[in-house]
């Protein structure tokens, strides 16, 4: 089944703690984003991945990175996490020949406390 | 900048019955993809339709339709016959077709579709 996965899909950490969500897709998509949802601002993307090792920063990068080591993971990282990164996290990815189509992941809730 | 905007927060519709959400946005560009994903209770993000700005044909997916308004940059999702499972968030979502740059979708905030039995 095509997918793409999450883990974990709730987590609960205190200010300052590294933490890593994990994503993985097995559409062989050349694309990988995440983006994180707040009340009453939709979604926004936070970095993107266009092939291993390319990546770059979206509308909300600060506080977070990325690596693609692999074309089917893209992990998210948070060195430091604070509360104002608690929110609802969504791993996406998409093909150059997918006319656009994405594909979201479970989602993560997070809570930093 | 690409801009989206739902200007419907929530809505309510009896079941069986049709509704239509909102959405506009905003672009100069002439090339671009519009989608509807809904997001039910359970938080996953589905991809409901999908239309590009090229074909002036309005895109249709069993009971969810679109009317795509080029000039009027507006992107409105109809659905018919409205079921109990259709309750759930509705993200209107842009995405420039640059060829190969970012994938990247740009949302709106979202309308929150309730059906009642």
């Amino acid at each position: 089944e095509a997918q793409v996965t999450q883990n974990p899909r709730y987590l609960i950490t205190v200010t300052g703690k590294k933490l890593t969500v994990t994503c993985s897709q097995n559409m062989n998509h050349e694309y990988m984003s995440w983006y994180r949802q707040d009340p009453g601002l939709g979604l926004r993307q936070i970095y993107y991945s266009m092939n291993v090792e390319v990546t770059d920063k979206g509308d909300v990068p600060e506080g977070y990175k990325v690596s693609r080591k692999e074309k089917r993971n893209f992990p998210l990282i948070l060195e430091s996490p604070s509360p104002n990164q608690t929110s609802l996290y969504f791993c996406a990815s998409s093909s150059l020949s997918s006319g656009g189509s994405t594909y979201f992941g479970p989602g993560t809730r997070l809570t930093v406390t | 900048a690409q801009t989206v905007t739902q200007s419907q927060p929530e809505m309510s519709v009896q079941e069986a019955e049709t509704v239509t959400l909102s959405c506009t946005y905003d672009t100069s560009e002439s090339n671009y993809y519009l989608f509807w994903y809904k997001q039910p209770p359970s938080r996953q993000m589905i991809l409901v339709i999908r239309q590009e700005a090229y074909k002036q044909q309005n895109a249709t997916e069993n009971r969810f339709s679109v009317n795509f308004q080029k000039a009027a940059k507006s992107f409105s999702l109809k659905i018919s016959d409205s079921q109990l499972g259709d309750t759930a968030m509705y993200f209107c979502a842009f995405m420039n077709h640059y060829g190969g740059a970012t994938n990247k979708l740009i949302f709106g905030t979202g309308t929150l579709l309730a059906v009642q039995p």
